[in-house]
C-alpha cells in the first residue's frame, strides 16, 4: 500500500516569510510524528498526534513553530517568520498508534527547506 | 540529559565482509531500541528492534545486540553489500511513550 507521503520535496524561502510543510499518513494510522533532522545529525523530535488526544509538543523548538491534524489524518507543519537554523529536512512518520513496542514508526521522504 | 550517540561517524567496509555499527545510549530507563537505515534522500527505514528483557534479536543478515550493562547498542550486517550503503541511526524509546530519541548516526560505506 501507499506510504507516508510529504510535500513539497522542496521549499526555498526568504527569511521571515511564513511556510507550510504537508503529510499524509499512511492510511488507518492514528499516531502521527513530526522530527526535523539537520544536516549530518539524527533526528530531532518535534510533535506527535495520537488519535483524538491532546498532541504532545514538547519536542517544538519556539512558539514560531505550530502543528494540526485534521479529521485525524493529514497534518500541517507550520513555520512562522522563518530563520535560517530552521533549514533542515522535516520528516514525517505515522504509526498504528498501539502505544506498545514494536509499533513501528514509518517515515516520509521528507520536506528539504531552506531559508535564505 | 540524556542522549543516544554512535561511536563512529563512518564506516568503510569491502563488500562480503561483516559490518558493525555501534551506539551507546545514556538513559537507563530507555526500555526498546530501534535500528533505522537512512539512504540518501529518503526517510529512515525501520531495520530491527529488540527490547531491553533480551539481549540479542536477528533477522535477515542483520543482529542486534543489547547490552544493558554498559548501555551499548550493536548492529551487525552479515555478507555486506553495496545496497546496505546509507546512514544508520539507533533510537530509543523511554517508559510507555512512543517519541524516539535518535543518535546521531552512522555512515556505512561500502567498497567493492
Amino acid at each position: 500500500g501507499a506510504g507516508v507521503s510529504q510535500s513539497p520535496s522542496n521549499k526555498v524561502t526568504e527569511k521571515g516569510k511564513d511556510v507550510e510543510l504537508r503529510c499524509d499518513p499512511i492510511s488507518g494510522h492514528t499516531a502521527l510524528y513530526w522530527y526535523r533532522q539537520s544536516l549530518g545529525q539524527g533526528l530531532e523530535f518535534l510533535i506527535y498526534f495520537q488519535g483524538n488526544s491532546a498532541p504532545d509538543k514538547s519536542g517544538l523548538p519556539s512558539d514560531r513553530f505550530s502543528a494540526e491534524r485534521t479529521g485525524g489524518s493529514v497534518s500541517t507543519l507550520t513555520i512562522q517568520r522563518t530563520q535560517q537554523e530552521d533549514s533542515a529536512v522535516y520528516l514525517c512518520a505515522s504509526s498504528f498508534g498501539t502505544g506498545h513496542h514494536g509499533d513501528t514508526q514509518y517515515f516520509g521522504p521528507g520536506t528539504r527547506l531552506t531559508v535564505l | 540529559g540524556e542522549s543516544v550517540g554512535l561511536h563512529l561517524p563512518t564506516l568503510s567496509v569491502q563488500e562480503g565482509d561483516n559490518s558493525i555499527i555501534n551506539c551507546a545510549y545514556s538513559n537507563s530507563a530507555s526500555d526498546y531500541f530501534i535500528w533505522y537505515k537512512q539512504e540518501s534522500g529518503k526517510g529512515p527505514q525501520f531495520i530491527i528492534d529488540i527490547r531491553s528483557n533480551m539481549d540479542k534479536r536477528q533477522g535477515q543478515r542483520v543482529t542486534v545486540l543489547l547490552n544493558k550493562t554498559v548501555k551499548h547498542l550493536s548492529l551487525q550486517i552479515a555478507a555486506t553489500q553495496p545496497g546496505d550503503s546509507a546512514v544508520y541511526f539507533c533510537a530509543e524509546k523511554t517508559g510507555g511513550g512512543n517519541k524516539l530519541t535518535f543518535g546521531t548516526g552512522t555512515q556505512l560505506k561500502v567498497e567493492l
